[in-house]
């Protein structure tokens, strides 16, 4: 079991570019999340899916967008990248059942110039 | 933040010493969770809280939480310089779908 898989581990965009962010669980987990890490803020929630089919905004969902292709995967869009996005991503996931964990990825390093 | 703030922001112990973080929230949740992340990896679940429960242990972890006062406390107890960490509560809302994250108490133990 890989868990939750995050690709890239790291990217430098320039301002303006576009990218994909992907995330990968085998868990069979129903929900699934994207939040942003940035010094002294924690994390912010930026969108999430609670089941496959749904998506929902979070706290900070200005200038991203969200795909849940399927049941494994949620991938995060940055359709034109800005400076105040460099952050750290960490995508997470979540059974179905309610007194249930976040299983987190081990991020993506995201810098935009 | 719709979760609220950690105190302290900053621990530093010696080894064998207890260390408690507190935290608090802002609305009415359906259970508390705590999570640990070391440096440049992703956060791992320690310990969750239900909003009808006041205390829970685990191993050396102890939470306690109490709604009247949307507050929650973490006591780590007899540290280890492996505790060195960061440490998050998140609050679970919404039909335990939505999660919101407080800010983090950094804590550095002293071998």
């Amino acid at each position: 079991n890989a868990g939750v898989t995050q690709t890239p581990k790291f990217q430098v965009l320039k301002t303006g570019q576009s990218m994909t962010l992907q995330c990968a669980q085998d868990m069979n987990h129903n929900s699934m999340y994207w939040y942003r890490q940035d010094p002294g803020m924690g994390l912010r929630l930026i969108y999430y899916s609670a089941s496959e089919g749904t998506t929902d905004k979070g706290e900070v969902p200005n200038g991203y967008n969200v795909s849940r292709l399927n049941k494994r995967e949620f991938s995060l869009r940055l359709e034109s990248a800005a400076p105040s996005q460099t952050s750290v991503y960490f995508c997470a996931s979540k059974p179905g059942t309610e007194d249930s964990p976040l299983h987190f990825g081990n991020g993506t390093r995201l810098t935009v110039t | 933040s719709q979760q609220g703030e950690e105190d302290p922001q900053a621990l530093s112990i010696q080894e064998g010493e207890n260390a408690t973080m507190n935290c608090s929230y802002k609305t009415s949740i359906n259970n508390l969770q705590w999570y640990r992340q070391n440096s440049g990896r992703g956060l791992v679940h320690l310990i969750l809280i239900r909003s009808n429960e006041r205390e829970k242990h685990s191993g050396r972890l102890r939470v306690t939480l109490d709604t009247s006062k949307k507050s929650s406390s973490l006591l780590i107890t007899a540290s280890r310089a492996a505790d060195t960490a960061s440490y998050f509560c998140a609050t679970a809302q919404y039909n335990f779908n939505k999660f919101y994250f407080g800010s983090g108490t950094k804590l550095n133990v002293k071998p």
